[in-house]
């Protein structure tokens, strides 16, 4: 079984909708990201959450939300879905008790907004 | 802030050939480094870090970096590339201290492996 999980993997959606999309991990981390990844741009974070009561603005959160209801769930919501925000989402996990970073990262969501 | 510059944003090799992923880093902090491989339509796998121990670094699959402090790099080397390495690579870094688990990715580069 994965160790981090996101649903749903694709999704078609129209401009103004609202969409929900939701990570969970197994592996006991207490820290997690939500990163978008564009073509020749690289990953960049959205928002990060160091436990459940610590949420973090990333570098372009401006249009996202986020709600971390467990220690094991993080979601991203896009509140009125644009077409710039057509991208391939991610979630990561890391660990602080580790004190390296690696950050783990789940198999992703394509996000089409038409 | 850290940054990170991958120099390539494609790197064509044949098969059997050395494999050389060039990164850059800025930090103002001695940083933690990571190249991650991304497969098509899978998210990102880490192959390798750097924490401050050993400046040569091995991961899996046969890949290795060295950190060179002088020349601020980390670029990610295999001696002889095989079909299955073609993929996308990314450099990041990560401070050290304070919010240090922030890891700041390069743009990536996509290794093709040619027969």
């Amino acid at each position: 079984d994965a160790d981090v999980t996101q649903t749903p993997r694709n999704r078609i959606t129209k401009t103004g909708k609202r969409i929900m999309l939701e990570c969970s991990q197994t592996k006991g981390h207490d820290r997690m990201y939500w990163y978008r990844q564009d073509p020749g741009l690289g990953l960049r974070l959205i928002y990060y959450s160091f436990d459940v009561k610590d949420i973090n603005k990333g570098e372009i959160s401006d249009g996202y939300s986020v709600s971390r209801q467990a220690q094991a769930k993080f979601s991203l919501s896009l509140e009125s879905a644009i077409p710039n925000q057509t991208a391939l989402y991610f979630c990561a996990t890391s660990d602080s008790r580790q004190g390296t970073y690696e950050q783990y990262f789940g198999p992703g969501t394509r996000l089409t907004v038409t | 802030a850290q940054s990170v510059t991958q120099l390539g944003s494609h790197v064509s090799v044949s098969e059997g050939a050395l494999v050389l992923l060039r990164c850059n880093y800025s930090s103002s902090v001695p940083p933690y480094l990571f190249w991650y491989v991304q497969y098509p339509n899978q998210g990102l796998q880490l192959l390798l870090k750097y924490t401050s121990a050993a400046t040569l670094v091995k991961g899996i699959n046969g890949f290795e970096a060295e950190f060179k402090k002088s020349e601020t790099s980390f670029h990610l080397t295999k001696p002889s590339a095989h079909m299955s390495d073609a993929a996308e690579y990314f450099c990041a870094v990560s401070g050290n201290t304070g919010t240090a688990s922030k890891l700041t990715f390069g743009t990536g580069t996509r290794l093709q492996v040619t027969l």
